[in-house]
């Protein structure tokens, strides 16, 4: 069945560091894969999402993601991380028929002065 | 552009009430059409969802009911509410064209809680 892992529940970064935010799949064919971010009691915002071609993604808001079929993984970057950029990370699959699309359990960041 | 609306933002209702949150799109039409559920801490679980009007899968048995009287309106119901029906509700849609390749765009949610 498919599937999404985001292995880490939490993580906290200092302002300014790099982030990494890993996701796993697992689906048989080439999936379409998104990021989300959700702030406290609101709703999820599409950070950024790759169907085909280049393997890494820009998004919004100073993120990029990087898909390695041979690992299946889609992993979110930043460069640097600003204090608002705490919040919950979803990492989703869709493309795989149908309409439902499958979400991680979400990774919250938060990032420390 | 598109945009989608949620009401209301926040409920408090007690054990055994009824239950209605209404979400409405514009901008779109034939929109795919999504309701989900978030415990705290905890990821999305989808409920239901709906490809045209009159149209509704449900994801999860429970005493919750969908429905969709017009294309860009999604009613969430309940007759009787149980305390485990507290959470985050969340209304999304994407477009008809493309099934789950499309990325979802969410509502602001309505945070519910139980008493």
């Amino acid at each position: 069945a498919q599937s999404v892992t985001q292995p880490d529940i939490h993580i906290t970064v200092s302002e300014g560091a790099s982030l990494e935010l890993r996701c796993n799949y697992s689906y048989g064919a080439t999936p379409y894969l998104f990021w989300y971010v959700q702030s406290p009691g609101q709703g999820l915002q599409l950070l950024l999402k790759y169907f085909s071609g280049d393997t890494l993604v820009q998004g919004i808001k100073g993120f990029e993601a990087e898909f390695k079929r041979s690992q299946s993984s889609f992993n979110l970057r930043k460069p640097s991380v600003h204090w608002s950029d705490a919040a919950e990370y979803f990492c989703a699959v869709g493309g795989i028929g149908g309409f439902k699309t499958i979400f991680g359990a979400g990774t919250r960041l938060f990032v420390k002065a | 552009s598109q945009t989608i609306h949620q009401w209301p933002a926040t409920l408090v209702q007690p054990v055994g009430s009824p239950l209605s949150l209404e979400c409405t799109v514009e901008g779109t039409s034939n929109p795919n059409l999504y309701w989900y559920r978030q415990a705290a801490g905890r990821g999305l679980q989808l409920l239901f969802y709906s490809v045209g009007i009159g149209q509704i899968s449900s994801e999860v048995p429970q005493n919750l009911s969908a429905s969709r009287p017009q294309d860009r309106q999604f009613i969430l119901s309940s007759k009787k509410l149980l305390l485990s029906d507290s959470g985050f509700y969340l209304c999304a849609w994407s477009p008809l064209q493309g099934g789950s390749n499309q990325p979802q765009h969410f509502g602001d949610g309505t945070r519910l809680s139980i008493l």
